[in-house]
């Protein structure tokens, strides 16, 4: 089967770092990726990882184990305007690069 | 490049009733993907063109939906029969075959059945 698990929402204070784990169970896992997603917005690419350790790009950086079927994206210097949701997305089946979205996870920045 | 677009943004239409969605992915992609979102939830995988070849559809396409890509280019999505359940964002995607990792999503059509 597949599952994926994330927090439903984060808080967090404007140029702080936030973390957003991400755990999946994924049959076929070839990589994981992150997508950034504004409300009534178009989700848009952040990041993938195809082998464990991180990837830096800027102010994300993302984190994969394989063998713990785990990820996260780190995001620092927060700003206003990093409030949004988070998807992880484990792609299935080397092929087909079929996304698989969770529910996400809702951060809002404050003040 | 303007991206994907897709047209309609926004379809409200009464139950029974059959609509069709266009895509125009990203010139130079040949993968194409649809997707349905609904308030909440993240987006749920529908059906995957790579050119003209739908190669791949998800349990969730009833057979009242159907998607086509006649010229390896734009795609329509039509779902026949609407019901309110069927109210979602529908967004499409494109990526370029070797660099599939990152996808591309178009601002989606809001259909609103009623």
């Amino acid at each position: 089967g597949q599952s994926l698990e994330q927090p439903s929402e984060v808080t967090a204070v404007e140029g702080a770092i936030v973390q957003i784990n991400c755990t999946y169970q994924t049959s076929g896992f070839y990589g994981l990726s992150w997508y950034q997603q504004h409300d009534g917005g178009a989700p848009t690419f952040l990041s993938y990882n195809a082998l464990d350790g991180l990837e830096e790009t800027g102010r994300f950086s993302s984190f994969l184990s394989r063998s713990d079927s785990y990820g996260y994206l780190l995001l620092q210097e927060l700003q206003m305007k990093d409030s949004a949701s988070y998807f992880c997305a484990p792609i299935r089946g080397a092929g087909s690069y079929q996304l698989t979205f969770g529910k996400g996870t809702k951060l809002s920045v404050i003040p | 490049d303007t991206g994907v677009s897709q047209d309609p943004r926004h379809k409200i239409t009464k139950r029974g009733q059959n609509v069709t969605f266009r895509c125009d992915p990203i010139s130079e992609h040949n993968r194409l993907y649809w997707y349905r979102q609904t308030l909440g939830q993240g987006p749920e995988f529908l059906t995957y063109f790579q050119n003209e070849a739908q190669l791949e559809k998800s349990r969730l396409l009833s057979d009242r939906f159907s998607a086509e890509r006649p010229k390896g280019s734009f795609s329509t999505l039509e779902i026949q029969r609407t019901e309110q359940g069927d109210s979602a964002m529908y967004l499409c995607a494109s990526s370029f075959w070797g660099q599939d990792t990152e996808a591309f999503f178009g601002q989606g059509t809001r259909l609103t059945v009623v």
